[in-house]
Formats: C-alpha cells, sequence, structure tokens
C-alpha cells in the first residue's frame, strides 16, 4: 500500500450535478496529481497540484477543478457532469521533484458513476 | 515524451521469470524509462525506472539497450499476484510545470499456475 488514500470509493451522480473527490497524499509528499482512467484505457492527467497551487494541466475542461489544503490533501471538483465522465478518478503523490520526474504514488481511485 | 509500444498481452509461467519488452525508438537523451503496473481495480503502481544503465530493486529488473531504443521489464520469479496491466512510460524529467504520466493501453500480463 502506498499511504495514499481517496473518498469516496464508489458514487453515483446525475448528468448536470456536481461531484467532489478528496485525497489524502502519503505522508512526506507535497504534490499531488489527478487522473482520469475510462473503462479499458489508461489514466489520462487531469492536473497537479504543488504548493496549494495548480502546477500543470492536461486536456481537460475548466469545469475539471481542484484545491489543495496546507497539509497537502486535495479535492477535485466537477462540475455540470456528463455521462463521459464515468470513469475511475485516480489521485497521486509525489515529492515534488520527483513527481517532475515521473515517481508517484498512486490511491486506490474513486468510482464515479453518472447515470 | 517518446512514443513506446507494447505487446498487448502475454503470458507466463508461475515461478518463471517474466520479460515484459518495450519499444522506445524515438527517445531522447534526457528521456528517463518508467515503469508502472495496475493490478485489476487498483490505483497503477510505481514499479522501477532507469536512464541508460540497468536498474535492479526488490521488485523487478530494468534492461535498457545500449542504443536506448528498447527495455525490458524482468520479473524474477513470478507469481499470480503479478498479474497486472504493465506499462512503459518514458518522459524527461521537468525543470518546469508538470505535465503529468502519459500511459499507454500496456501489456496485460497473465501468470498461469
Amino acid at each position: 500500500e502506498t499511504g495514499v488514500t481517496q473518498s469516496p470509493t464508489h458514487l453515483i451522480k446525475t448528468r448536470g450535478q456536481q461531484v467532489t473527490l478528496r485525497c489524502s497524499s502519503q505522508s512526506g509528499h507535497n504534490t499531488v496529481s489527478w487522473y482520469q482512467q475510462a473503462l479499458g484505457q489508461g489514466p489520462q492527467f487531469i492536473f497537479q497540484y504543488y504548493r496549494e497551487e495548480e502546477n500543470g494541466r492536461g486536456n481537460f475542461p475548466p469545469r475539471f477543478s481542484g484545491l489543495q489544503f496546507p497539509n497537502y490533501s486535495s479535492e477535485l471538483n466537477v462540475n455540470a457532469l456528463e455521462l463521459d465522465d464515468s470513469a475511475l478518478y485516480l489521485c497521486a503523490s509525489s515529492s515534488f521533484l520527483a513527481g517532475l520526474g515521473g515517481e508517484q504514488y498512486f490511491g486506490p481511485g474513486t468510482r464515479l458513476t453518472v447515470t | 515524451d517518446a512514443k513506446t509500444t507494447q505487446p498487448p498481452s502475454m503470458d507466463c509461467a508461475e515461478g518463471r521469470a517474466a520479460n515484459l519488452p518495450c519499444n522506445h525508438s524515438t527517445i531522447s537523451g534526457n528521456e528517463y524509462v518508467y515503469w508502472y503496473r495496475q493490478i485489476h481495480s487498483q490505483g497503477p503502481q510505481y514499479i522501477i525506472h532507469g536512464l541508460k544503465n540497468n536498474e535492479t530493486n526488490e521488485m523487478a529488473s530494468l534492461i535498457i539497450t545500449e542504443d536506448r531504443k528498447s527495455s525490458t521489464l524482468i520479473l524474477p520469479h513470478a507469481t499470480l499476484r503479478d498479474t497486472a496491466v504493465y506499462y512503459c512510460i518514458v518522459r524527461v524529467h521537468s525543470g518546469g510545470g508538470a505535465d503529468g504520466l502519459t500511459f499507454g493501453k500496456g501489456t496485460h500480463l497473465i501468470i498461469q499456475p
């Protein structure tokens, strides 16, 4: 186990609603990245947070937003949910320098279903 | 980041060495090779990474060819718990903003009893 925790484990929402997913990073890590993994695909990078600011972003629209807190935990918020947002959402933590490389430690994910 | 090519699936007998290939023929001099695996319904797990020298840790060995155009991840004594999708990722160590890991489809390794 990596020490990265995510909540909730599973979630069902209706199209148009908003959702907040949470992540607690591994002890000693100050950087959090979020990924979306559709069924049968590899994870896709959403964004990364460092020092409570967005430090990099993948090809996702602005309705995907996030926060990082002083204790390095993080939230992913998705507004105006669409059916295609149904996926496994993964959080990964790292130290800043290791994360700029590629050594990241993933949580178990939150399975979001949008109906 | 350079593109990688991996076989979609492989089988290996339990107790034998599993050798997973990855082709990265367009890799540039400052790009590292990373390996992750994802066991069903879990988050990806970091395994190992290297630049040009062979690397070994408690999980696996990474063999990178001299021209760096391909690499092999070796699980020396595969167990049923090693059944997973294995991802080979090539990336530069960024000095600026982060761009995240780029996962392809990976290799689905099935360990047979």
